[in-house]
This record gives structure tokens, C-alpha cells and sequence, in this order.
């Protein structure tokens, strides 16, 4: 299935509390990123690895973790600090920036 | 500063009508433009790259660097037409998406 998995599909997190969503590629693809998908603002990034053990920071990475420790793994971690986690995440990944995105299907994180 | 705009939230047409959803970017390099498509309850997906010059669906979208635009264009609609369309400017390091205009094809 579209060979990028993100899980769990719904999420619910109490204030204060951190949350961390899965994304697993077997694409053999180099680079992955975490977009937030609020309604009205179409795709923001938040992080983004073009290779292992390496990751930049998109345009709203605060209150935002990540890690790249296997190719095929880019765990987002949504902490406490940040003020608005309530949001549809997205992950995708490239093979190279001219072939486009591979999207997963989604998390969707609420806070209680 | 806003890489990429679709000026229009909402489009309706009506089936078999002409349908175009506009694109405008600003980026000083050579721009890398997609139009990616989100069906109801699937997930995001690429719909064309401008580099490959295809049609897809029967939608087309020409690279237009004086007026720095990327308008996707069909010329007959169809329902299942019906989806939210975004369009994507590549960078070099990620992409830049607009906002999105949610396209209902009215039969």
C-alpha cells in the first residue's frame, strides 16, 4: 500500500505530554519529511532528512523532535512545546527532488 | 514569503466545462513545479511534474516562467474530477506547497 506507513492513523494526547508518530518507507528512498496540514494553510514542513543520521529543520519546527537513525524510519515527535499540536501530520519521501513526493496516509493528532 | 499561491479556495464547474486551477510561484532559481491531487479519503498524490510535459487524467499544466505561473487545465471536467489540488514548487532542498483549491465538478 503506496509503500510509506504512517502510524497510528488517529491520535489523542493529553496537554503536557509527548507524542511520537511513526513513518516507515521501503522505498529506498535518501530523504524523508514531516509536513502539518491545517485547513486553509495547505502543507507546512516541519522536518526534513536527505540522508541518515542527518536532518534540517522546515519552516515550523518548534516544539518539534525527529530522529533518522535507519533509512527507513523518521519518527516525529510532537513535545509539549509546541502550542498548537492539533493537526493532520503528513510524511513523504524522494527518491529525488525532480520525481516528486511519496505521501503516507496520514495522522491525525489531537490533544484533550 | 509565500513561495507558491492558488489564489482560489473553492472552484465549481459543471461537467464537461472547462476547468482551470490557477498557480503562480516566486522562486529566483529554476523552479521544479508539481500539481499533487487528494481524492476524498486518500491520501496526497502526484498528479503531473512540469518537467515531464505528460497529461495525466486528461490534465495538463504549462510552465509559464515570464508570468511565473503553472495553471492546471482540463478540458472537459469530470466528476470524479472532484478533489483538492495542490500545487508544489521544488527547491533543491523541499518543497514549497501552496494553500489549495478544493474542486467540485457539479454534475
Amino acid at each position: 500500500d503506496g509503500g510509506i506507513t504512517q502510524s497510528p492513523k488517529y491520535l489523542f494526547r493529553k496537554e503536557g505530554q509527548n507524542v511520537t508518530l511513526s513513518c516507515e518507507q521501503n522505498l529506498n528512498h535518501d530523504a524523508m519529511y514531516w509536513y502539518r496540514q491545517d485547513p486553509g494553510q495547505g502543507l507546512r514542513l516541519i522536518y526534513y532528512s536527505q540522508i541518515v543520521n542527518d536532518f534540517q529543520k522546515g519552516d515550523i519546527a518548534e516544539g518539534y523532535s525527529v530522529s533518522r537513525e535507519k533509512k527507513e524510519s523518521f519518527p516525529l515527535t510532537v513535545t509539549s512545546a509546541q502550542k498548537n499540536p492539533t493537526a493532520f501530520y503528513l510524511c513523504a519521501s524522494s527518491i529525488g527532488q525532480q520525481w516528486g513526493y511519496t505521501f503516507g496516509s496520514g495522522t491525525r493528532l489531537t490533544v484533550v | 514569503a509565500q513561495r507558491v499561491t492558488q489564489p482560489e479556495k473553492l472552484l465549481s464547474v459543471f461537467k464537461g466545462a472547462p476547468v482551470e486551477l490557477k498557480c503562480n510561484y516566486s522562486y529566483s532559481g529554476s523552479p521544479e513545479l508539481f500539481w499533487y491531487v487528494q481524492y476524498s479519503r486518500q491520501r496526497l498524490q502526484l498528479l503531473l511534474r512540469h518537467i515531464s510535459r505528460e497529461s495525466i487524467k486528461g490534465f495538463t499544466a504549462d510552465l509559464n516562467k515570464g508570468e511565473t505561473s503553472f495553471h492546471l487545465k482540463k478540458p472537459f471536467a469530470q466528476e470524479e474530477d472532484s478533489a483538492m489540488y495542490y500545487c508544489a514548487l521544488g527547491t533543491g532542498n523541499q518543497f514549497y506547497f501552496g494553500t489549495g483549491t478544493s474542486l467540485t465538478v457539479i454534475p
